[in-house]
């Protein structure tokens, strides 16, 4: 069963511009969460998807979005880039919705910086 | 809010035992995960906790304490693969959102 994939792996940007992160979930599982890694604050929890629907949302501003598609990939989306938007993003997918039993898989990360 | 809070980095010796903890503070409570990264590494699930108590897993066990809103992974007969971070996440009933610690860099040495 093919894991959790994530593209890109690294995108380097510059202030200002906006950037698309892709993931594609494993098979059959119909939640995606969105995560942002930076060192010393560790997993500061985005978004989550399930079904095509956002269910919760972090404390981000309004320029990070995403997206879920019917066949489960997700996209997230920051606009207006800022240098404090470098880090490592993670997509990760669970059957339902994360935690729990629902044993969370995470993709590699695309690591984004900006520049 | 929630808030977790974890060592943020403990040492010890190939062979010994390590205890990581996590207090949390939520206004509903759904269960303790614990996650191992390696650096460079994705994230990857080593227990869930939902009634007080022990889980083992091989050299892995975890515990938890409701009443106590505190819980532990145990880490038995290090190895030096065992060197990574290790994240406790808790999802509470309000607000249905995953939320994790800062992490325990743990360093094992020879």
């Amino acid at each position: 069963k093919a894991g959790v994939t994530q593209t890109p792996r690294y995108l380097i940007k510059t202030r200002g511009q906006q950037v698309t992160l892709s993931c594609s979930p494993i098979s059959g599982h119909r939640s995606v969460s969105w995560y942002q890694q930076t060192p010393g604050q560790g997993l500061q929890f985005l978004f989550e998807y399930f079904s095509e629907t956002q269910r919760n949302k972090g404390n981000f501003p309004g320029r990070f979005s995403g997206r879920q598609f019917s066949n489960s990939r997700s996209e997230m989306n920051v606009s207006t880039l800022e240098l404090g938007d470098s880090a490592l993003y993670l997509c990760a997918s669970s059957l339902g919705l994360a935690g729990g039993s629902n044993e969370q898989f995470f993709g590699p990360g695309t690591r984004l910086t900006v520049l | 809010g929630q808030s977790l809070e974890q060592p943020s980095e403990v040492t010890a010796v190939e062979g010994a035992i390590v205890q990581i903890n996590c207090t949390y503070q939520t206004s509903g409570f759904y269960g303790l995960s614990w996650y191992q990264q390696h650096d460079g590494g994705a994230p990857t699930f080593l227990s869930y906790n939902a009634l007080d108590g022990l889980e083992e897993t091989g050299r892995f066990s975890s515990f938890l304490s409701r009443s106590d809103s505190y819980g532990y992974l145990l880490l038995q007969e290090l190895q030096m693969k065992d060197s990574a971070s290790y994240f406790c996440a808790v999802r509470a009933t309000g607000f249905q959102k995953l939320v994790f610690g800062t992490g325990t860099r743990l360093l094992v040495s020879p």
